[in-house]
């Protein structure tokens, strides 16, 4: 298993600012994954972030509004940028196990109140 | 994308066994299921997965019928703990590791 930390757990921002979000594996991984889940909602993933190449964004995410970093294999960053009340929900940080398909380890979470 | 369908929610009483099934008609060949529970405030944790007949651990079986176009998780004597919220996934666990989450079943357990 992977222990996965977010850093900050919580915030509540202005609009119009920007926010970065850190996530900490303790662990090397290939494959790290952040999400997004409104209030009441399922998650939605927002892009993958492979070490040494650029993010993949799904659809409805682009990488203005949310540009990801991916320095080494244990940390990765989303940025949530010019913000606004309709940003308000958790974001996720979820890395992949090697040990069995469609198996992930989530970290606990951000988060973010856009006033 | 196989396209999942579940029960949005589903009450049951502690020590009950509890089933919650899950519909996905169009599975693809490679694709395994998946289910992971959220508790409020936290990140999903994986729970079991299956490609085909019954996979059982510590917490809980999955049943997979030969066809394959449904699954049935099952929590053997729930206890107040387990209310919280379980999702079905399907994928091929293929080097792109994406899931996709559903709506999920909200599953409140009740004394």
């Amino acid at each position: 298993s992977a222990v996965i930390s977010q850093k900050p757990s919580r915030d509540i921002c202005q609009r119009g600012t920007s926010l970065t979000i850190q996530c900490q594996v303790d662990s090397q991984v290939t494959m790290m994954f952040w999400y997004r889940q409104q209030p009441g909602q399922s998650l939605t993933l927002i892009a993958t972030a492979n070490q040494g190449s650029e993010a993949t964004y799904e659809s409805g995410f682009v990488i203005d509004k949310f540009p990801i970093s991916r320095p080494n294999l244990t940390f990765s960053t989303l940025t949530v940028s010019n913000m606004s009340p309709e940003d308000s929900s958790i974001y996720l940080c979820s890395v992949g196990a090697y040990s069995s398909y469609n198996e992930q380890f989530f970290g606990p979470g951000t988060r973010l109140t856009v006033l | 994308l196989a396209k999942i369908t579940q029960p949005i929610s589903m009450d049951s009483y502690e020590g009950q066994e509890v089933n919650i099934t899950c519909s996905h008609n169009n599975i693809a060949t490679n694709d395994y299921i998946t289910w992971y529970q959220q508790f409020p405030s936290q990140g999903p944790r994986f729970i079991i997965q299956g490609y085909k007949t019954k996979v059982t651990n510590e917490v809980a079986s999955l049943f997979i019928p030969a066809d394959r176009k449904s699954s049935t998780l099952s929590l053997p004597r729930v206890s107040l703990s387990d209310t919280a919220v379980y999702y079905c996934l399907v994928g091929d666990g293929s080097n792109t590791g994406k899931l996709i989450f559903g709506q999920g079943t909200t599953l409140q357990v009740k004394p």
